[in-house]
């Protein structure tokens, strides 16, 4: 089974620019998360996708957005990028909406803004 | 809003030597997973503890979650130098969304 995929590793933006990052969820997974994960600490729940719809947000403002497609795989996209956001970004997914046997996550998604 | 500590925030130990990390959460939890986070990678799930009083086994590796299903430990016994990595616990309150603890990043001298 393939695991999850993210597209690209590393991206460097300016400030103020959009960016779409991307995600091909494991095989047999419906449910995609995205986390993001400044260094050193821990990751910080963005928000969550279930049958094309978003079903969960952490604290994150409206210029994260995302999208799930009818295969499960998922963007994320960042409007108006600010130096803050400079961190990786994770894709998670898993089996159902609880992820109740864990999340896989993918490598990530190293992102910098200058 | 929910938070999630975990102490402590570093430790270094002889291999061989035993570890343990603890995670607090200011809320009641519904489950509480485990991860563990190489350097320069991503996390990669361990387990999950529901019950109350809950102890997991996998090897060296022994979890719990608390009575009052606040806070959750992880004890290593005999660390080698591939357990190195930062140890997340991720804390859910029964929504879709899991917590992540602020980790405890374990290095292992030989």
């Amino acid at each position: 089974e393939t695991g999850v995929t993210q597209s690209p590793t590393h991206l460097i933006k300016t400030r103020g620019q959009q960016v779409t990052l991307r995600c091909s969820s494991q095989s047999g997974h419906n449910t995609v998360s995205w986390y993001q994960q400044a260094l050193g600490q821990g990751p910080q729940f963005i928000f969550q996708y279930y049958r094309e719809e978003e079903n969960g947000r952490g604290n994150f403002p409206p210029r994260f957005s995302g999208l799930q497609f009818p295969n499960y795989s998922s963007e994320l996209n960042v409007n108006a990028l600010e130096l803050d956001d400079s961190a990786l970004y994770l894709c998670a997914s898993s089996l159902e909406q609880g992820a109740s046997y864990g999340y896989t996550f993918g490598s990530g998604t190293r992102l910098t803004v200058v | 809003g929910q938070q999630v500590m975990q102490i402590p925030q570093y430790q270094h130990v002889q291999e061989g030597e035993d570890f343990t990390t603890y995670c607090n959460s200011s809320t009641t939890l519904s489950n509480i997973q485990w991860y563990k986070q190489r350097p320069g990678g991503h996390p990669v799930f361990l387990i999950q503890l529901v019950k109350s009083g809950e102890v997991k086994k996998q090897k060296r590796l022994t979890f719990q979650f608390g009575e009052a299903k606040k806070n959750s430990s992880l004890h290593i016994t005999a660390t080698q130098t591939t357990d190195v990595g930062t140890y997340f616990c991720a804390a859910n309150s029964g929504t879709y969304k899991y917590i992540f603890g602020t980790g405890t990043r374990l290095k292992v001298l030989a």
